[in-house]
């Protein structure tokens, strides 16, 4: 079974400084993984996706992200925070194991603060 | 190209009454997605649609249940009301969901906000 987890659930920087977001997957399949952004009261955005092509994946707003399979990591990176970037993130895999689906099966999220 | 509406935005009911929340997807995407999100138990998936067949199903109770019209759009409906139901529903999406050979992207709507009293 596929499954997702986030190393950290805070994690705070300065604005100007490097971010980064830790994720490590389980899948008994070539997966798919997504990094996902929600704002307070908002629904959810995709940052950026890793479906098998390229291993470093960029995504909107500078987020960066890298496949690497041998550290069943996906962890997504920004080279200088923003004060706007202050938001939950969310590691994401598609559960591939039950056929076509629209399942996706999300880590617990990470709180991104952004200190000015 | 407008986004995923969700309707309505909050709700505030009663134990044990019944709730029914609705989706429009994207035009064109034929899968809708439900997820539930609480503080408690993150973000987890309740059940998919696909030209308005239930595709896959979450593990929760069948107090919850959901269906999907012919335009894409779909309901959800939560029967007999408990307090752990109040939760931020999440609907996703897509234009063929997700899985081996189909990772067509999910597009999130604002979600619901359902507490109950």
């Amino acid at each position: 079974a596929q499954s997702v987890t986030q190393l950290d659930s805070h994690v705070s920087v300065s604005e100007g400084t490097p971010v980064l977001l830790r994720c490590n997957y389980s899948s008994s399949y070539s997966p798919s993984l997504f990094w996902y952004v929600q704002h307070p009261n908002k629904g959810l955005q995709l940052l950026l996706k890793y479906t098998s092509a390229a291993t470093l994946v960029k995504g909107i707003n500078g987020f960066e992200a890298e496949f690497k399979k041998s550290e069943t990591s996906f962890h997504l990176t920004k080279p200088s925070a923003h004060m706007s970037d202050a938001a939950e993130y969310f590691c994401v895999v598609s559960d591939l194991g039950s056929g076509n689906t629209g399942k996706l099966i999300f880590g617990q999220g990470t709180t991104l603060q952004v200190k000015p | 190209k407008a986004g995923v509406t969700q309707t309505p935005r909050y709700l505030i009911k009663t134990r044990g009454q019944q709730v029914t929340l609705s989706c429009s997807p994207i035009s064109g995407h034929r899968s809708v997605s439900w997820y539930q999100q609480t503080p408690g138990q993150g973000l987890q998936f309740l059940f998919e649609y696909f030209s308005e067949t239930q595709r896959n199903k979450g593990n929760f109770p069948g107090r919850f249940s959901g269906r999907q019209f012919s335009n894409s759009r779909s309901e959800m409906n939560v029967s007999t009301l408990e307090l752990g139901d109040s939760a931020l529903y999440l609907c996703a999406s897509s234009l063929y969901g997700q899985g081996a050979g189909v990772n067509t992207e999910a597009f999130f709507g604002q979600g619901t906000r359902l507490t109950v009293v």
